[in-house]
């Protein structure tokens, strides 16, 4: 299995709190990815980075910002955390874009009441 | 815009029969398809790519053909047992996709004993 952490795997928190999701890869891979999967929608694109210090938006980007400082990690923040924002977040690594599999965390369950 | 089908959202099948996995595409200028398998409460664990010049990839039981000028792709699973029984999802990259993988809704597998 691929190098992929994600932490935490679950939290609770409360609306309009801010919060920060970890992914850890130990694969060296230059690509990392924020997916949320909701039931209905499937799985969608929130933010990628394809360097260190370089990301750009995904479909859902929206209340969420994120942070590249190392190659190995990836930040996700709700700056203020909402119900809509609800869901299982999964972290994903590629060594490129075009010819190369996607590799996949476990996910980290959010619940904001 | 791309979009990605699977059919049926839901299958049950007895143990030891082969079965297919349908997801069909509607834009061909894509540079590769995966198939990914899902387990209730996991992460994706990728299963098989497939190049867009390739036809077809193999990995034990598994069996993933590609026909892009019909946007279809099969995913065949060979002796199926109970451990198979999972949510099999598809996801193409599509050419234009700035880095954007497009997922189908996955099928739910489910292997009776």
């Amino acid at each position: 299995d691929a190098g992929i952490t994600q932490s935490p795997r679950h939290k609770v928190t409360e609306t309009g709190t801010p919060v920060t999701l970890r992914c850890h890869q130990t694969e060296n891979h230059r690509y990392m990815y924020w997916y949320r999967q909701d039931p209905g929608h499937g799985l969608r694109l929130i933010h990628y980075s394809y360097g260190v210090k370089d990301t750009d938006k995904g479909e859902v980007s929206d209340g969420y910002s994120v942070s590249r400082s190392k190659t190995e990690d990836f930040l996700l923040t709700l700056e203020s955390a909402t119900s809509s924002q609800t869901s299982v977040y999964f972290c994903a690594i590629s060594e490129g874009v075009q010819n190369t599999e996607a590799f996949f965390g476990q996910g980290t369950r959010l619940t904001v009441v | 815009k791309q979009e990605v089908t699977q059919i049926p959202a839901a299958l049950s099948v007895p143990e030891g029969e082969n079965l297919v996995l349908n997801c069909s595409f509607t834009d061909s200028a894509i540079y590769n398809l995966q198939w990914f398998r899902q387990d209730p409460g996991k992460g994706l664990t990728s299963l098989l790519l497939i190049q867009s010049s390739q036809r077809e990839q193999t990995s034990g039981r598994l069996n993933a053909s590609l026909d892009k000028s019909s946007g279809r792709s099969t995913l065949y699973i060979a002796a199926s047992q109970p451990g198979d029984s999972a949510t099999y999802l598809c996801a193409v990259n599509p050419m234009d996709s700035n880095y954007q993988l497009i997922w189908g809704a996955g099928t739910k597998l489910i292997i009776k004993p």
